[in-house]
């Protein structure tokens, strides 16, 4: 079974707009943590945000923030006030912390932003 | 800074050639990390290491192996290269389970 499914490949969002990346996961760890990075053109993996498996309140970093819902598995990134540079392929990943650390990364969501 | 260095941008090597991919980082980070990135499928692991001469397999080691003789270091090798193994490679490390992972700028491997 996938442990982090994106299920968007690519995505369009107009810019000055909000928009959501959608994560889901998959572990029976209860400690773990979920994190976000962006790959522009350029491919350097830049880390966007972190969310802690007993973290309460939702991450916030700037302009992104984590829509974290811990029942549903789900880890949705949202970038508000879309700029054009944000036009980048955009990663979701795990890490189990009681499984030697292992990273799961999704395959990734494609955002185009148009102005 | 915080900074990872990979030896190579672009590497062309030809079937059943030995490959080494160096990475270093300057962080005095625990724990590194091999992953290959392919279209379509996002970043895979290959091996990581949580402490110098300590490796794990990731999900897909078949074909390849590590060596991290030094804190700083993690070399991945590939024993006899093939062409399934054209792809981009990234290492990358970390300071500990719940802190981010920093990347090195990606290796782009073709094999002939």
């Amino acid at each position: 079974a996938q442990k982090i499914t994106q299920t968007q490949p690519g995505m369009f969002v107009q810019e000055k707009e909000a928009v959501t990346l959608d994560c889901t996961y998959d572990t029976s760890d209860q400690s773990y943590g979920l994190f976000w990075y962006k790959q522009p053109s350029s491919g350097e993996m830049i880390f966007l945000i972190y969310q802690g498996s007993y973290d309460e309140q939702n991450a916030t970093e700037g302009r992104y923030s984590l829509n974290f819902q811990k029942a549903r598995k789900s880890a949705n990134l949202v970038i508000s006030a879309s700029q054009l540079g944000d036009s980048a392929m955009y990663f979701c990943a795990m890490r189990e912390f009681y499984n030697f650390n292992k990273f799961y990364f999704g395959s990734g969501t494609k955002l185009n932003v148009k102005p | 800074d915080v900074k990872v260095t990979q030896s190579s941008r672009y590497l062309v090597k030809r079937t059943g050639e030995k490959v080494f991919l160096e990475c270093v980082q300057d962080m005095d980070h625990e724990n590194m990390f091999w992953y290959r990135q392919d279209p379509g499928l996002g970043l895979r692991l290959i091996y990581f290491s949580y402490d110098v001469k300590m490796k794990e397999k990731g999900d897909i080691p078949e074909g390849y192996s590590v060596s991290r003789e030094k804190k700083e270091r993690f070399s991945l090798i590939l024993e006899s290269a093939s062409t399934n193994q054209t792809s981009m490679y990234l290492c990358a490390s970390s300071l500990s389970a719940d802190n981010e992972q920093f990347f090195g700028p990606g290796t782009r491997l073709t094999v002939l």
